[in-house]
């Protein structure tokens, strides 16, 4: 079955950065987008972003560009994105997905 | 950006009632292919959320059938039938036609 598996809490400080990754099973990898999206506590979905594994494509909404990286790894499956500068704006959990399908979240707190 | 509006904010509904949500488009969600990428999702208190109905109508796989989607353009809908406990939660619609793939800002079905 397809699972998304992302990993651990990650406690942050300010000005520093937090690599998320979310490893993927049951599927061929490289062909869907997978895409992350960030929800504060209490907040609606806010969506970063997508990468497709397949060519390593990737696509960010503006407000994301220059925090969010994504990269992906076809030999583990396994995608990652990378959160730089972090301020406590960035504190949130941060989720991937597929169509259908979604990882069970991570909380980021940046906190000095 | 593509901005959706949903409506109501909150319902509240019996237990076995029906329940109704709209999502509004600020522009139309055909994309050149022809498909329509709007899809509602379930968010379940604590849980990542959940696809309901991909592409406007079509039920994800074990959703049952008193979920249904509908709509055209920039104007959807989805209806819950004979509402049960674990129907509780915050709905979302997204779009994924044009980018920045974009979310609405959510429903929360409450129990009356």
């Amino acid at each position: 079955q397809v699972q998304l598996q992302q990993s651990g809490a990650e406690l942050a400080k300010p000005g520093t950065s937090v690599k998320l990754s979310c490893k993927a099973s049951g599927y061929t990898f490289t062909s869907y987008y997978i895409y992350w999206v960030k929800q504060r506590p209490g907040q609606g979905l806010e969506w970063i972003g997508y990468i497709y594994p397949g060519n390593g494509g990737t696509y960010y909404s503006e407000k994301f560009k220059g925090k969010a990286t994504f990269t992906a790894d076809t030999s583990s499956s396994t995608a990652y994105m990378l959160l730089g500068s972090l301020t406590p704006e960035d504190s949130a959990y941060y989720f991937c997905a597929r169509l259908g399908y979604w990882g069970q979240g991570v909380m980021v707190t940046v906190s000095s | 950006d593509v901005v959706l509006t949903q409506t109501p904010v909150s319902l509240l509904i019996s237990l076995g009632g029906q329940a109704s949500i709209s999502c509004r488009s600020s522009q139309s969600l055909v994309h050149s292919n022809g498909n329509t990428y709007l899809h509602w999702y379930l968010q379940k208190p604590g849980q990542s959320p959940q696809l309901l109905i991909y592409q406007v109508s079509n039920r994800f796989s074990g959703i049952p059938d008193r979920f249904s989607g509908s709509g055209s353009g920039t104007d959807f809908t989805l209806k819950i039938s004979r509402v049960e406990p674990e129907d509780l939660g915050v709905y979302y619609c997204l779009q994924r036609t044009h980018n920045p793939w974009t979310f609405g800002g959510g429903t929360k079905l409450e129990l009356k």
